[in-house]
């Protein structure tokens, strides 16, 4: 059974900061690699896919990778700004299913 | 298209009672997946549809879980009886193709809030 776990569970920076968060997952086993944000109160929204054949994908100042074999992802966020405050989720895509870690919560203050 | 619609977005009951939650997928979209999230837990998912008929239901917890999907607009998910350690929040979510395979992403509703007392 897939287990993804995320580190940290919360993080706090200042503005400005280059920041990275982590997950790794058991089965490397997977078809791709996601990450999404999650505002107070709202639902998932997707950031970046990885597909398990590919090593990055960026969009903007969100740089996300994937190493299959060591069963690891990160999610790098350059030049944070106040408005990135959210909890970010990973989720290892299995045949049909999504599996997510707990995510991590980050503040940027000003 | 106005995304995945849940309703309703707050519900308090008490135990015992019956709570039904529901969910309008995207138009042209043919999974449709429910998913629970507590902070012990995080988000697991409970059961998932394609093209109306449910696929996989091992994540549903127990028989007081049901899960319904009677068109491609529209699906139902059930506790009955209601218990405490049943708060959460509830999204349904939905997908074109389903293709987690060829990374097609899936779009979740804003999440329905259960607090059973």
């Amino acid at each position: 059974k897939q287990e993804v776990t995320q580190i940290p569970a919360a993080l706090s920076v200042p503005e400005g900061e280059n920041l990275v968060l982590n997950c790794s997952f058991t089965d490397s086993a997977i078809y791709n690699l996601q990450w999404f944000r999650q505002d107070p109160g709202k639902g998932l929204t997707s950031l970046l896919l990885i597909q398990s054949s590919q090593r990055e994908q960026t969009s903007g100042r969100l740089n996300a990778s994937l190493d299959k074999s060591s069963g690891r992802s990160t999610l790098y966020i350059a030049a944070s700004q106040p408005g990135d405050s959210a909890t970010y989720l990973c989720a290892a895509a299995g045949y049909s299913t999504l599996t997510f870690g707990k995510g991590t919560m980050l503040l940027v203050s000003p | 298209d106005a995304g995945v619609i849940q309703s309703p977005r707050h519900e308090v009951t008490e135990m015992g009672q019956e709570v039904t939650l529901r969910c309008k997928p995207i138009s042209g979209h043919d999974y449709l997946f429910w998913y629970r999230q507590t902070m012990m837990r995080g988000l697991e998912l409970l059961i998932y549809f394609n093209n109306n008929v449910p696929i996989d239901d091992s994540g549903m917890p127990e028989d007081r879980f049901s899960a319904k999907m009677p068109n491609a607009s529209f699906s139902t998910l059930k506790i009955q009886p209601s218990e405490p350690r049943d708060s959460a929040v509830y999204f349904c979510a939905s997908s074109f193709r389903g293709s987690l395979l060829s990374g097609n992403t899936i779009y979740f509703g804003e999440g329905s809030w259960l607090t059973v007392v």
